[in-house]
This record gives structure tokens, C-alpha cells and sequence, in this order.
């Protein structure tokens, strides 16, 4: 159980456009879902929190309207990359919790990686 | 300076060894501490955790915490191949609705 899928796996896009990744828990209900974004060989930052029907938090320096995230249903969260650049290239990873704010009972995605041109 | 810190390595070591990886903190209001494993392009997997200060034994690894010295390790026993992968260790408080602090990650690689 606890598994965590994200689509796509892999994403090339230009210079201006917006791209959407989807997190998905496929066989739990997620209380809340992180996304994080990962340089090469850094760690993880986390870049917002989401719970199900309500606004994300976005953790300080993290542009909310240029990283738009959506978690419309309690198995489904989205991340909008708007006007991405190429500094906006990256590999983004989602968890997904359905403990109570516990921080071990997170469960990660496989990871998108974004390459803007 | 960060809050947690973490060698980075990398770190090579032959089939069978005993592998130590470790990672200090500064925020004393740490209690749960986890390690996961991370293979290329993939997300992370949560190996283990431990709450307070304490050991925890699962199969080849164990996970220790000195809340005292703010200094946590995980052990890697009769290590394999397929333990080559990056480990973060990861930490959190009681009261930050599940968020937790990474360390950069140490990378191993496990030599048949």
C-alpha cells in the first residue's frame, strides 16, 4: 500500500509556456501532499503544502503565482509551472500524507523532471 | 549554516562492509528523525524511523539517535549492491503538521 504516482515522468517544454504535473495517492486517501524540488545532487526543498479543499502554503521565496497548486480531491494534487524559464528546470517530487501531520507517514512520488529550453 | 547537515561523500565501499552514515542538527525541538533511500531519478523511500532519542533495529540496518550530541547515524550491515543509492536524512518537530527538514544526502555505491 502507500503508493504515490506522479505524471509525467519526464517533461520538455519552451521558454514561456506552463506545464502541469499530477500527483496521485492510488490506494490511500491524502490528508495533505507536499511538492518538493530537487537540484542535482541537493537535497529536498520543499516548496509548498497542500490539503484537500483549501489554499497551499508556500514556504518563503516560493512564488505562488508562478507555481500554482491545486488539490481539488483527497487522491489528487497539481502543480502548475506558469511562464516556466529555464531556471525553473528541475526535478519536482510530491508526497503524499495521510496521517494527521505526521512526518513520517509521507509517501514520495517518483519525481518529474522539468527541462524548459 | 544549515539545520541539518550531512556529508555528501560520496562514498565507496566493497560488498560486506559495514557502512556508517550519519547527520548532526541544531534545532533541539527535533524528535523525529528518518532515513530514506533515494535511487537515481527516482523519489525517496523511507527506510526507517526513530522518535526521540534511542536505537531501531530493521534487518541489515539500524538507526540510532543522540539527542544529547544532536547526532544521528544509520548502520548498513553485510552491505549489498543494490544499497548503492543516495540516503537523506530527514527531521521534524511534533508540531509542524508533518513537514520535515532533508540534509543534502550521502551518496553510496556498494562494489561487488
Amino acid at each position: 500500500g502507500a503508493v504515490v504516482s506522479q505524471h509525467p515522468s519526464r517533461v520538455i517544454c519552451k521558454s514561456g509556456t506552463s506545464v502541469k504535473i499530477e500527483c496521485r495517492s492510488l490506494d490511500f486517501q491524502a490528508t495533505t501532499m507536499f511538492w518538493y524540488r530537487q537540484f542535482p545532487k541537493q537535497s529536498l526543498m520543499l516548496m509548498a503544502t497542500s490539503n484537500e479543499g483549501s489554499k497551499a502554503t508556500y514556504e518563503q521565496g516560493v512564488e505562488k503565482d508562478k507555481f500554482l497548486i491545486n488539490h481539488a480531491s483527497l487522491t489528487l494534487s497539481t502543480l502548475t509551472v506558469t511562464s516556466a524559464h529555464p531556471e525553473d528546470s528541475s526535478f519536482y517530487i510530491c508526497s503524499a500524507s495521510r496521517g494527521q501531520g505526521i512526518s513520517y507517514e509521507q509517501y514520495f512520488g517518483p519525481g518529474t523532471r522539468l527541462t524548459v529550453t | 549554516q544549515k539545520e541539518v547537515e550531512q556529508d555528501p561523500g560520496p562514498l565507496s565501499v566493497p560488498e560486506g562492509a559495514i557502512v556508517s552514515l550519519n547527520c548532526t542538527y541544531s534545532n533541539s525541538a527535533f524528535q523525529y528523525f528518518m532515513w530514506y533511500r533515494q535511487y537515481s531519478r527516482k523519489g525517496p523511500e523511507l527506510l526507517m524511523y526513530t522518535y526521540s532519542s534511542g536505537n531501531k533495529e530493521d534487518g541489515r540496518f539500524t538507526a540510532q539517535v543522540d539527542k544529547s550530541s544532536k547526532y544521528i547515524s544509520l548502520f548498513i550491515r553485510d552491505s549489498q549492491p543494490s544499497d548503492s543509492a543516495t540516503y537523506l536524512c530527514a527531521m521534524s518537530g511534533n508540531t509542524n503538521a508533518g513537514k520535515s527538514t532533508f540534509g543534502d544526502g550521502t551518496t553510496l555505491t556498494v562494489k561487488p
